[in-house]
């Protein structure tokens, strides 16, 4: 099962605009770690904030966590076409067995 | 230095058949995992190794499913008696531990079953 749930599913802006996603759970975690897939084969991770954090950020990418409300959304500034892909978040509970959610498909259009 | 690999990059099998597929983690990992996505979805956990040894094998959906990594380094997944609905990309990771740490993943094994 997955417990991480993203929100939008899907997702198309220009480029240079900025994307947003989120990200819900339902257990308590460790960490939440974002990856991104590009056609369908290997995730490359992004970012990973741990439960006592609150924001991180790095490079363009800027992710908050919400451990009250269990949610965490990925920002992502002046996007690139190169950044269309698919976002996954997942959570990790005791030790690092991931649980990813359903995945958000962003097309950046130039 | 060399990432997360994985073979074959693609199978083909018939329904009844037995099917393996290997896994080289990152030089060092400890941890290592198997995890498998169907289209249009996040990829599911099946099974981890601290080492040599399966910690968590909670996530592996039947018998059907096997996983061994013998000397801590390769691992292999073991399907018998493959169903159709076993077909999907099956997805291996490492990491230096299994605390806290970022995934490295290799670029997964896309299984058809007949």
């Amino acid at each position: 099962s997955q417990q991480g749930e993203e929100d939008p599913q899907a997702l198309s802006i220009q480029e240079g605009e900025n994307a947003t996603m989120n990200c819900s759970y339902k257990t308590s975690i460790n960490n939440l770690q974002w990856y991104r897939q590009n056609s369908g084969r290997g995730l490359v991770h992004l970012i990973l904030i741990r439960s006592n954090e609150r924001e991180k950020h790095s490079g363009r990418l800027r992710v908050t966590l919400d451990t009250s409300k269990k949610s965490s959304s990925l920002l992502i500034t002046a996007s690139r076409a190169a950044d269309t892909a698919s976002y996954f978040c997942a959570t990790a509970a005791a030790g690092n067995k991931l649980t990813f959610g359903g995945g958000t498909r962003v097309l950046v259009k130039p | 230095g060399a990432g997360v690999s994985q073979t074959p990059s693609n199978k083909v099998t018939e329904k009844g058949k037995y099917v393996e597929l290997r896994c080289d983690p990152i030089s060092g990992h400890t941890a290592l995992y198997w995890y498998r996505q169907s289209l249009g979805q996040g990829p599911e956990f099946l099974i981890y190794f601290q080492g040599t040894g399966a910690a968590d094998d909670s996530g592996l959906p039947n018998d059907r499913f096997f996983a061994v990594r013998p000397e801590g380094s390769v691992s292999t997944l073991k399907i018998q008696r493959t169903e159709r609905g076993d077909s999907a990309v099956y997805l291996c990771a490492s990491s230096p531990t299994y605390t806290n740490n970022e995934q490295f993943f290799g670029p997964g094994t896309r299984l058809t079953v007949l």
